[in-house]
């Protein structure tokens, strides 16, 4: 199956430093979603990327889909307390059959920690 | 409502019980799929709902897991003779439809067996 290798595995930085994580994958993905999950909570949607080379900011987060279509990183800027959380990237299961992109393969995350 | 709402939030049972979890999806969408995190690990694929259609269910453990879906709205995820490796918190999702339609989480359930 398809496997999503994503690291670091934990982070702990210094208010106010840039972070940077980054996935890679042995298949092709067509998509690529980053998620931030905090404590108790469901993942949420960060940014999601559509095409290879692609390049989208959000805010303080901006995320590249790597042209091999195998790679994608997430880059947050200038880090605040609140930015704590696991970051996953994620992306859909591609059936053999060529159906539906539903099921979403997640890696197993990036634990940020951010002192103040 | 608002988001995906599910329940309990939390849920401790002694091995070999039956449990139930439940998930509201958000209105109107029509895809609804659930999810296992385990302690440190990503989230793992369980089972997929989408309208009337058959649910892919390739992601169930085990015949111990099972889940349905009433009336295109509510489902319920039901886990039989729990195990201690069924430990984890379980999510759910809902999107428009199909295709990489943005996936909407809840808060999850935290199930511990004792």
């Amino acid at each position: 199956g398809q496997q999503l290798n994503q690291s670091p595995q934990s982070m702990f930085i210094q208010e106010g430093e840039d972070v940077s994580m980054n996935c890679t994958s042995s298949s092709i993905f067509n998509t690529w979603l980053w998620y931030k999950q905090e404590p108790g909570e469901g993942p949420v949607l960060l940014i999601a990327l559509y095409k290879a080379g692609e390049l989208t900011s959000n805010g303080r987060l901006t995320a590249q889909f790597g042209i091999t279509r195998k790679d994608s990183f997430l880059n947050i800027s200038a880090s605040i307390p609140s930015d704590v959380g696991i970051y996953f990237c994620a992306g859909p299961f591609l059936k053999n059959s060529g159906g539906s992109n539903y099921k979403l393969t997640f890696g197993k995350g990036t634990l940020l920690t951010v002192n103040p | 409502g608002a988001g995906v709402s599910q329940s309990p939030s939390n849920k401790v049972t002694e091995k070999g019980k039956d449990v139930e979890l439940r998930c509201d999806p958000i209105s109107g969408h029509t895809a609804l799929y659930w999810y296992r995190q385990s302690l440190g690990q990503g989230l793992e694929f369980l089972i997929y709902f989408q309208g009337n259609s058959a649910p892919d269910k390739s992601g169930l453990p085990s015949d111990r897991f099972s889940a349905e879906r009433t009336g295109g709205s509510v489902s319920t995820l039901t886990i039989q003779r729990t195990q201690q490796e069924d430990s984890a918190v379980y999510l759910c999702a809902s999107s428009l439809g199909q295709g990489v339609n943005i996936q909407y989480f809840g808060a999850g359930t935290r199930l511990s067996v004792l």
